[in-house]
């Protein structure tokens, strides 16, 4: 169970556009559609922000979004907020029925 | 709304077990449409995910922790626990319990967190 790789920290400006990866393996993120996403503030208990790759749960902003293609999901935020800046977490669902997490990726607004 | 409560000893020492409850409130352990997990968090680090158990008693384990770790279910109490033993500083944490949707294998509802810290 290799956790998956996502970049330390991603920053935009208000308004921008930002993309995280999140890389599996065959293993996890490439043979099943259930990638889910978490933002994390300081203190605070993870969020989810989308589930089965790109779902988002009531409440969530349609600013985000999610995609997959082969190993890799991707978290999208559009329209970048300063209520946007916090860590954001991937994981997948693997094989054996368990699951596995990304290192987290911190993202900076400008 | 669904209301999970993490309760426990916040100091544990080294090579003892390290045991926790999560009181789900606003729902039940015994529906079947659920798994319940327990997730941890170093201090400054990334989540790991630990184990889950179903209503039924089926448990399943992070390879990692798989030795040291057992997780049950009190569906009288609308509850379920961590026992980790033999536990070491590698092991503290911030410990958090969630539920699991079975069939799209994601955390939707999560408690506080419950910091402990393994130390003599």
């Amino acid at each position: 169970q290799s956790a998956l790789t996502q970049p330390a920290s991603v920053s935009g400006s208000p308004g921008q556009s930002i993309t995280i990866s999140c890389t599996g393996t065959s293993s996890d993120v490439g043979s099943y559609n259930l990638v889910s996403w978490y933002q994390q503030h300081p203190g605070k208990a993870p969020k989810l922000m989308i589930y089965e790759g790109s779902k988002r749960p009531s409440g969530v902003s349609n600013r985000f979004s999610g995609s997959k293609s082969g190993n890799t999901a991707s978290l999208t935020i559009s329209g970048l907020q300063a209520e946007d800046e916090a860590d954001y977490y991937c994981c997948s669902y693997a094989t054996g029925n368990t699951f596995v997490f990304g290192p987290g990726t911190k993202v900076t607004v400008l | 709304q669904v209301q999970l409560q993490e309760s426990g000893p916040g100091l544990v020492k080294p090579s003892e077990t390290l045991s926790l409850t999560c009181t789900v409130s606003g729902g039940s352990v015994r529906s079947g449409a659920y798994y319940w997990s327990w997730i941890r968090q170093p201090p400054g680090k990334g989540l790991e995910w630990i184990g889950y158990i179903y209503h039924s008693g089926s448990t399943n384990y992070n390879l990692s922790l798989k030795s040291r770790v057992s997780i049950s279910i009190d569906t009288s109490k609308n509850q379920f626990s961590l026992k980790l033993r033999s536990v070491t500083a590698a092991d503290t944490a911030v410990y958090y319990c969630a539920r699991d949707r079975d069939t799209g294998g994601y955390f939707d509802f999560w408690g506080q967190g419950n910091l402990v810290t393994v130390s003599s």
